[in-house]
């Protein structure tokens, strides 16, 4: 079966680091570029980090950007994402998605075909 | 950035009623957009890629269509499973960037 779960959420104060990880399954992880997406409380789906296959691709979004670090172990099959000088806002469900590239007329698309479960980061005092 | 813009937030229908969702882009995305269901506690699923591509297991009551700025998602029996949030995406740039959902509720 084709899935992905996320561990390592928590209680973090304002400040502080965690690290997620998200363990993927029944698929050929180093083939697929992966991403984290989250969503807060009462919100939509926020799009947080993309890193390609090889790791030579990595994309952030301005609201993480200097204090989060997306990396990958190709060998474990994991994704991971550091997270430094957290803040309340972000304060989410946080979701390893894969990114497939499908093939629609001769053009080639691409969508979060698989999504884990996600990871609940509470940063509070 | 790429803004996109969904109406309506939320609605009320019945099971047997057609739904239609729409979503709008800030700019052309051509036919990059993707729509999603999502259920309290659970993954986020994808209905619908490259503007009106089923997904592979989504039932045939799901369709999408649109080009350019605007695109809509229409269910056409609402079935009881269908109560849910549902998500556009685009992925025509980074950042990629979702719209702000709209939730499906029982009349």
């Amino acid at each position: 079966e084709v899935q992905l779960v996320e561990s390592g959420g928590g209680l973090v104060q304002p400040g502080g680091s965690l690290r997620l990880s998200c363990a993927a399954s029944g698929f050929t992880f180093s083939s697929y570029s992966m991403n984290w997406v989250r969503q807060a409380p009462g919100k939509g789906l926020e799009w947080v980090s993309y890193i390609s296959s090889s790791r030579n691709t990595i994309y952030y979004a301005d609201s993480v950007k200097g204090r989060f670090t997306i990396s990958r172990d190709n060998a474990k099959n994991s994704l991971y994402l550091q997270m430094n000088s957290l803040r309340a806002e972000d304060t989410a469900v946080y979701y390893c998605a894969r990114l497939y590239y499908f093939d629609s007329s001769g053009w080639e698309f691409d969508a979060f075909d698989i999504w884990g479960q996600g990871t609940m980061v509470t940063v509070s005092s | 950035d790429i803004r996109m813009t969904q109406s309506p937030s939320s609605l009320s229908a019945s099971v047997g009623d057609r739904v239609t969702i729409t979503c709008r882009a800030s700019q052309s995305i051509s036919d990059y957009l993707n729509w999603y269901q999502h259920k309290p506690g659970k993954a986020p699923k994808l209905l619908i890629y490259a503007a009106s591509s089923l997904q592979s297991g989504v039932p045939s009551r799901f369709s999408g269509s649109g080009s350019g700025t605007d695109f809509t998602l229409t269910i056409s029996s609402l079935q009881p499973a269908d109560f849910a949030t549902y998500y556009c995406q685009q992925s025509y740039s980074t950042p990629l960037t979702f719209g702000g959902g709209t939730k499906v509720e029982i009349k």
